[in-house]
Parts: C-alpha cells; sequence; structure tokens
C-alpha cells in the first residue's frame, strides 16, 4: 500500500510569483486535506476536497486554491505569494468524507521558503 | 468552534523515564474525535491515536497510553520507558462530527530523551 506523496520536498519563491504544490493520497482513500504549519506552530486547515469539489475551507484568502482529479490526487496552488506563505504545507488523505472523525494519514510535506 | 490547548512546549526527559504530555480541548459538539500524532525531524506527522468522545475507556498500546476524561475536557498522553527515537514535536489534535473532518491542532509539545 502506498502512502500519501507530496512534490517537490523543498520550493524556494519570491514574493508575488505563484507555486503549485502536489500531493497523491494514499491507495483507496478519496478526501484530501491540506494544512499549513507555520515554523513553532501547530497545522492549520487550509481546505479539503472530496471527489473533485472543495469540501469545507479555513480562514485562508482566496489566492489559496485547489484541485482534486478524478484519481484523487490534489494540487495546491498559491498566488501572490507572501513572505508569511513560508510555511511546511502537508497533504493528508482520508478514507472517506464523513461527518468527522475519519483518520488523516500525512505526507512528508513540502517546505516553502518566500523570499 | 474547535480548540485545542497544549500548555507545555519543550519537554526533556532522561532515557527510560516516562512522560506525559497534557491536552485540553473546547468543543460545542457532543459527538468529536481526538488525536495524537508525532512529528519527528523529517517533518512527516505520524498516526498515533484517536478516540471518539463516548469511549472514555482508557488504554495501553505498547509504550503508549491515554487518559481521556470528558469532565476535564482533557485527552492526556503517556510515553512510558522512552527511548531516543521517541524524540518528535506530538500534536493533540480535534475533529467535530459536524466539521467535515477538519482537524484543529494544538501548539504541540517538543520532546527530548536523553540519553
Amino acid at each position: 500500500e502506498t502512502g500519501v506523496t507530496q512534490s517537490p520536498t523543498h520550493l524556494i519563491k519570491t514574493r508575488g510569483q505563484q507555486v503549485t504544490l502536489r500531493c497523491s493520497s494514499q491507495s483507496g482513500h478519496n478526501t484530501v486535506s491540506w494544512y499549513q504549519q507555520a515554523l513553532g506552530q501547530g497545522p492549520q486547515f487550509i481546505f479539503q476536497y472530496y471527489r473533485e469539489e472543495e469540501n469545507g475551507r479555513g480562514n485562508f484568502p482566496p489566492r489559496f486554491s485547489g484541485l482534486q482529479f478524478p484519481n484523487y490526487s490534489s494540487e495546491l496552488n498559491v498566488n501572490a505569494l507572501e513572505l508569511d506563505d513560508s510555511a511546511l504545507y502537508l497533504c493528508a488523505s482520508s478514507l472517506s468524507r464523513t461527518s468527522g472523525g475519519e483518520t488523516q494519514y500525512f505526507g512528508p510535506g513540502t517546505r516553502l521558503l518566500v523570499l | 468552534a474547535q480548540k485545542v490547548t497544549q500548555a507545555q512546549t519543550e519537554i526533556s526527559v532522561v532515557e527510560k523515564e516516562d512522560v506525559t504530555l497534557d491536552c485540553v480541548y473546547e468543543t460545542r459538539d457532543t459527538t468529536y474525535y481526538l488525536f495524537w500524532y508525532k512529528q519527528p525531524p523529517s517533518g512527516e506527522l505520524v498516526f498515533l491515536i484517536r478516540r471518539n468522545s463516548f469511549d472514555e475507556q482508557n488504554e495501553i498500546s505498547g509504550r503508549y497510553s491515554w487518559n481521556f476524561q470528558k469532565s476535564t475536557s482533557s485527552f492526556n498522553f503517556t510515553i512510558t520507558a522512552s527511548q531516543v527515537v521517541d524524540s518528535a514535536v506530538y500534536f493533540c489534535a480535534l475533529s467535530e462530527a459536524g466539521g467535515n473532518n477538519r482537524l484543529a491542532f494544538g501548539k504541540g509539545n517538543q520532546v527530548v530523551v536523553i540519553p
């Protein structure tokens, strides 16, 4: 069974640029969630995708957007990068979109540095 | 709104000592789920345990045990006979039944096991 994978592992961008992060969900999982983890903090929920549609969003501006594909893989796009976007971006997959409680399994993350 | 508080930031223990991590949560839902995750230096969040709000039975799994008390909204986690490989950041997290499975994390506890 393949776990959650993310690419790239590290990325350096400059302020104002755009970035795309990618995630492949664990085999059999159809729900993907994205989290942002600033240094020394706990992860913060960005949004979740279920069957190619956004299913809930945290307190992040519209320049954070995403996609989910028919194979349940997902992308996180961030436009107009700001210095505060520097963080570890974590993708998690789960078995299904239930009303809550499904265990989420995380990928290794993408470390984004915005200069 | 869901909220998780982990008061201690860094905890140092000598190898083979026990270490207990405190977690206090807030939620308005009567049905919710609590989790503990481990984050080693590599960055990937590793799932450890999950409990639902209807099951206050405390259990032991190997060197891990947990104490769930709804009366005090606490979900504490203990590592028995700590090992150097236990050095990591540990996060407590909460998801609500009505909250599309988003996880709310605490700020984490940095555990350092000294050989």
